[in-house]
Order: C-alpha cells, then structure tokens, then sequence
C-alpha cells in the first residue's frame, strides 16, 4: 500500500526555473526521505529529513516537513536537464519500521 | 565501495515458470530490501531481510519469497509467474535495517518480463 502521494503527477518547466514537488502521507512517521530515478535505473537518496525537523538542505535542494499537515515539498532550484527525472518520497513509518514509496513526480526539464 | 548489485538485469519468462532473482548488497551492510516497481501500482514493497532474518513483509502472496545467506547476499523468488508480475524488481541494501537508518542504496534493477 502507498504511504506517500506526490503531486503533481508529472512536472514540465524549463531550464533554470525552480521545480516544487509535493508528497502528502497519512500516518506517524520516523523521516522522510526524497529520491531520485532516471528512467528504468535504481533509485538515488537526495535527501532524509526526520520527523522534528522543519527543513534541510542540501545543494540545489530545499526540504520542508510540516507533520501537523502530514506534507512534505522538495523545491529543485535553477533546474538543468539532468534534473529530468522522476522523485519519489518515502516514508519510514513508525508501526513497523518499514520505507514505503510514493508514485512518483516525472519532473522533466526543457531546453 | 562497490554498489548493491542484482542479476540478472534482465530475463523473459513465460507464465507458470518461476524466477530467482540475486542481489549482492555493498559490503557491510546487513539489511536488504526488495520491491516491485510498476507503472500502475508504482514501487511496492516486498520484504526486508536483515542478519539471515525476514524482519517486514508486504502485501504479497506466498508465490512470492526470498531468503538471506549469511554473507548478506539475498534471492527472492517468484513461482507459477502470472502476466502481472512484469516488472522492475529493485533491491536495497542498508548498513542496520530500515527502520534505523532510513537510507537505502538501490541496485539497477532485474527486469522481468513474463509472456
């Protein structure tokens, strides 16, 4: 079963714009984590925030966590065409310590 | 360091058949996971092996299993393979298990495409 729900489902924006993704979860959580895969590839770790943090960064990334809301967003700054890729946000739940993924944000990066 | 390795990359297999899959994880880590990815259902987890040991399972049916050896590499196997069970399968090794360091290191990926 899904934990996370990133939105939007796909993102297009042009080189050197900012991209915002969104994941929304439901239950009690130890972290959350963003990571990346390019297509047909392993998945890549970004970034973990943990449950009594607001906010990391970490290069071009900037985490936010809002627990109360259950929300987390990862803002990708001055974007390049080796962003293009689809992010997932994972959850490590506090019931039974596993990582769930979300469905993923296929961000792509135009020219 | 070398990375999590899975093999093979890619195989076809035919329904009815089963599949074992490989995965090495980088050396020193005691916790591998496994999970399906799809374009419908996304990545679903399958189980986690740590120290020999399967400590979470998913929503899987029994066709389904995997086991750890006691140098940490770990197989999972699919029997009487079903058209859905096309997919990306991806393994994940970490140091001390998920629930403890939260960072897992991906593998490629074993393909699998049943017809």
């Amino acid at each position: 079963s899904q934990q996370g729900e990133e939105d939007p489902q796909a993102l297009s924006i042009q080189e050197g714009e900012n991209a915002t993704m969104n994941c929304s979860y439901k239950t009690s959580i130890n972290n959350l984590q963003w990571y990346r895969q390019n297509s047909g590839r392993g998945l890549v770790h970004l970034i973990l925030i943990r449950s009594n943090e607001r906010e990391k960064h970490s290069g071009r990334l900037r985490v936010t966590l809002d627990t109360s809301k259950k929300s987390s967003s990862l803002l990708i700054t001055a974007s390049r065409a080796a962003d293009t890729a689809s992010y997932f946000c994972a959850t490590g739940e506090n019931r039974d310590d596993k990582i769930i993924f979300g469905k993923g944000t296929r961000l792509h990066i135009l020219p | 360091k070398a990375g999590v390795t899975q093999t093979p990359r890619y195989l076809i297999k035919t329904r009815g058949q089963q599949v074992t899959l490989s995965c090495s994880p980088i050396s020193g880590h005691r916790s591998v996971s496994w999970y399906q990815q799809t374009p419908g259902q996304g990545l679903q987890f399958l189980f986690e092996y740590f120290s020999e040991t399967q400590r979470n399972k998913g929503n899987f049916p029994g066709r389904f299993s995997g086991r750890q050896f006691s140098n940490s590499r770990s197989e999972m196997n699919v029997s009487t393979l079903e058209l859905g069970d096309s997919a990306l399968y991806l393994c994940a090794s970490s140091p001390n298990g998920q629930g403890l360091t939260g960072e897992l290191f991906f593998g490629e990926g074993s393909r699998l495409t049943v017809l």
